[in-house]
């Protein structure tokens, strides 16, 4: 089944110590998400590809990078992770062809310790 | 900011019985919405989406209601099940803007045996 898969499901990394999370999909889609979301909160969004075309959000801290080398694969990069990056990240994937619906992974759970 | 946000953050509810989710929105420019249920430790996932074209849409066992005039929006689910139980987010677009959604807080939906 075509869906969005994300690696791994929990993460557990060290204060300062810097922490790579993976996302693939097989949907072909050419827009790719990354979400932060803590408990009981909506996602938010951090920043986004339009194929190679990286958009970041005005408020998404220098400490989160993004990479995306093909369709496919998106990887969020953190690079000193403090105690308040603790949180779900959720990658999602849309096409541009005025379907609005985004399809999301099961998300990392990222613990910082 | 313009935004979208629920009234209740948690609803609770006997099994069988029917649930209505509310979902306020601020921008009236919005004119695409989609619900998206989100079980614990995964991904939301579409449920049903609504045109602003449209008053009312109805899925299998779920209704969307959309009242422009209030700029409201419900998510009626019959005879909810156990499994319904999930935080459910309402999200918005503008048909030919951004296809970036605003989501709205979510309220979580509880349903008790």
């Amino acid at each position: 089944d075509a869906m969005v898969i994300q690696n791994p499901r929990y993460q557990v990394t060290q204060f300062g110590k810097p922490v790579t999370l993976s996302c693939s999909q097989t949907l072909n889609h050419n827009v790719m998400y990354w979400y932060q979301q803590k408990s009981s909160q909506a996602p938010k969004l951090l920043f986004h590809y339009y194929d190679k075309d990286f958009n970041n959000e005005a408020d998404t801290p220098d400490n989160f990078q993004s990479r995306r080398p093909n369709t496919s694969f998106c990887f969020l990069d953190i690079r000193s992770p403090g105690l308040g990056d603790a949180a779900m990240y959720l990658c999602a994937t849309s096409r541009d062809d005025g379907s609005y619906e985004q399809y999301f992974g099961p998300g990392t759970r990222l613990t910082v310790t | 900011g313009e935004s979208v946000g629920l009234h209740l953050p948690t609803l609770s509810v006997q099994e069988g019985d029917n649930s209505i989710i509310n979902c306020a929105y601020s921008n009236s420019a919005s004119d695409y919405f989609i619900w998206y249920k989100q079980e614990s430790g995964k991904g939301p996932q579409f449920i049903i989406d609504i045109r602003s074209n449209m008053d009312k849409r109805q899925g299998q066992r779920v209704t969307v209601l959309l009242n422009k005039t209030v700029k409201h929006l419900s998510l009626q689910i019959a005879a909810t099940q156990p499994g319904d139980s999930a935080v459910y987010f309402c999200a918005e677009n503008i048909v030919g803007g951004s296809y970036i959604p605003t989501f709205g807080r979510g309220t979580s939906l509880i349903v008790h045996p």
